[in-house]
């Protein structure tokens, strides 16, 4: 158990359509962060929150993704017009500073059809 | 950009084998590296870490090593086990700056442990 649980864990859509996965840290971290990760490869760093402030987006974080920490414990990805490169595990992880290591959730699979 | 990279995409060992995995990384600033393990359909799972100043840290049954001049890590699994086949990453991070922590992986070894 890594402490952060992840909603839902498989989501299927069409083309077009909008999709909302939630983070749930199970202990309070100020540190939370959003990975993506596709068959065969290592997680790429989506964005980061420190509580409820986002401080670093990724260039694959198009204008059609948003993420929110509006209390700086849960937090949400939302995809707007999803296309099929969307599909791939979407990660979810935090960190208690000062200690560096992080923790994943087990994620959500999204295939986009 | 800077980037990790495995050297190995697969390994296949027999049980109770040492098993190496190893990991190349290209940013001199890197300070902290984590490996992790990962299995169908799950997050990755923290194995163990090391920061820059160490060059070898131990776990249970598991072992890194890092050699910062050629920039170089690895990991050793003791005395393998079916439950230790799964998809292995490093990542790095630098502290810091605009890093933010954020981890940059490899792009994975899958290990297949044989009874």
């Amino acid at each position: 158990d890594t402490g952060v649980s992840q909603d839902p864990r498989h989501k299927i859509t069409k083309r077009g359509q909008n999709v909302t996965f939630r983070c749930d840290p199970i202990s309070e971290h100020n540190r939370l962060y959003w990975y993506r990760q596709t068959l065969g490869q290592g997680p790429e760093f989506l964005t980061y929150f420190q509580n409820e402030a986002q401080l670093e987006k990724s260039r694959l974080l198009s204008d059609r993704f948003s993420a929110e920490r509006p209390k700086g414990s849960f937090s949400t990805l939302e995809i707007q017009r999803t296309e099929q490169g969307d599909s791939a595990m979407y990660l979810c992880a935090v960190r208690a500073a000062p200690m560096e290591t992080q923790y994943f959730g087990p994620g959500t699979r999204l295939l986009v059809l | 950009g800077e980037s990790v990279g495995l050297h190995l995409p697969t390994l296949s060992v027999q049980e109770g084998d040492n098993s190496i995995i190893n990991c190349a990384y290209s940013n001199s600033a890197s300070d902290y590296f984590i490996w992790y393990k990962q299995e169908s359909g799950k997050g990755p799972q923290f194995i163990i870490d090391i920061r820059s100043n160490m060059d070898k840290r131990q776990g249970q049954r598991v072992t890194v090593l890092l050699n910062k001049t050629v920039k170089h890590l690895s990991l050793q699994i003791a005395a393998t086990q079916p439950g230790d086949s799964a998809v292995y990453f490093c990542a790095e991070t630098g502290s810091g700056g605009t890093s933010y922590g954020k981890l940059t992986f490899g792009q994975g070894t899958i290990l297949t442990v044989h009874p």
